[in-house]
C-alpha cells in the first residue's frame, strides 16, 4: 500500500533550527511536495523535489534521497510565524497526490 | 486571497438538511478536487475533475454529491450528513497532469453535523 510518515507533533525554539522528516512508499514516484499550514488557514505551497539533493529557498530547504524513500523539510532562524503545521505529500505514477497526517510544528519564545 | 475561494467559511447543519459549499477559482487551472481535512489524518480525497469530468470517487458516500459545472466552479452538494462527516473540507485546483508546481488550496469550509 501507499504510506507516506511524519511526525505528528514538534517543538523548537525561536532563532534555531528544526528538521522535519517525511519518509514514503508509493506506487511510483512522480515528486514530492511540501506544504504549510496555519490553523483555520489553506494550506500553500512551500517546495517541490523530483531528483535527490537538497532544494533551499531562502529560511526553508528541502532535501530528497529517492533511494530511501526520505525527504526532510529544515527551517533557519525559526520565527513564531513558523509555528503552523507541515504536510508531506507524494506524487504517484498516476500523478495523484499522496498525503501525509502533517507534522505540528510548535515554536517557543 | 489565495486564489481559490470557498464560501461558506463555516457551517453548522442538521442531520436532515441539505446544504451545498461552493469552490471558486480563476488561475486558469482545469483540474479541481475536494478533499477532507479531519484532526490528525492524512487529507482525503474525496472527488477530482479535470476538464471538467469526474475522474475518481475514492468510495465517498452517496450523501456527498459532487457537481462541476465549468473549469473555474466546484460545488459539493451535501444532504442527510452524519456527526463523523464533521471536518474541514478543502477545494484545491491545479493544472491538469499536475508537475512541480503543486495544488492551490482555498481556506476550507468547517462544517459541524449536528
Amino acid at each position: 500500500g501507499q504510506n507516506i510518515d511524519q511526525p505528528t507533533e514538534m517543538t523548537a525554539t525561536e532563532g534555531a533550527i528544526v528538521q522535519i522528516n517525511c519518509t514514503y512508499q508509493t506506487s511510483g514516484f512522480n515528486g514530492l511536495f511540501w506544504y504549510q499550514q496555519h490553523a483555520g488557514e489553506a494550506p500553500t505551497f512551500l517546495s517541490y523535489n523530483v531528483l535527490d539533493g537538497l532544494e533551499e529557498k531562502g529560511r526553508f530547504s528541502s532535501f530528497l534521497s529517492r533511494s530511501k524513500g526520505y525527504s526532510y523539510l529544515l527551517l533557519k532562524e525559526l520565527q513564531m510565524k513558523d509555528s503552523a503545521s507541515y504536510l508531506c505529500a507524494c506524487m504517484d505514477s498516476n500523478y495523484q497526490l499522496i498525503w501525509g497526517a502533517g507534522t505540528k510544528l510548535i515554536i517557543k519564545p | 486571497e489565495t486564489g481559490v475561494t470557498q464560501t461558506p467559511r463555516h457551517l453548522v447543519m442538521g442531520m436532515t438538511n441539505k446544504k451545498s459549499l461552493k469552490c471558486e477559482q480563476h488561475l486558469g487551472h482545469n483540474a479541481m478536487y475536494w478533499y477532507k481535512q479531519s484532526a490528525k489524518k492524512p487529507l482525503e480525497l474525496m472527488f477530482v475533475y479535470s476538464l471538467e469530468e469526474r475522474v475518481e470517487n475514492n468510495s465517498v458516500p452517496s450523501r456527498f454529491s459532487p457537481e462541476c459545472p465549468n473549469s473555474s466552479h466546484l460545488f459539493l452538494h451535501l444532504h442527510t450528513l452524519q456527526p463523523e462527516d464533521s471536518a474541514l473540507y478543502l477545494c484545491a485546483s491545479s493544472r491538469a497532469n499536475l508537475g512541480g508546481q503543486g495544488y492551490t488550496f482555498g481556506s476550507g469550509t468547517r462544517l459541524t453535523v449536528v
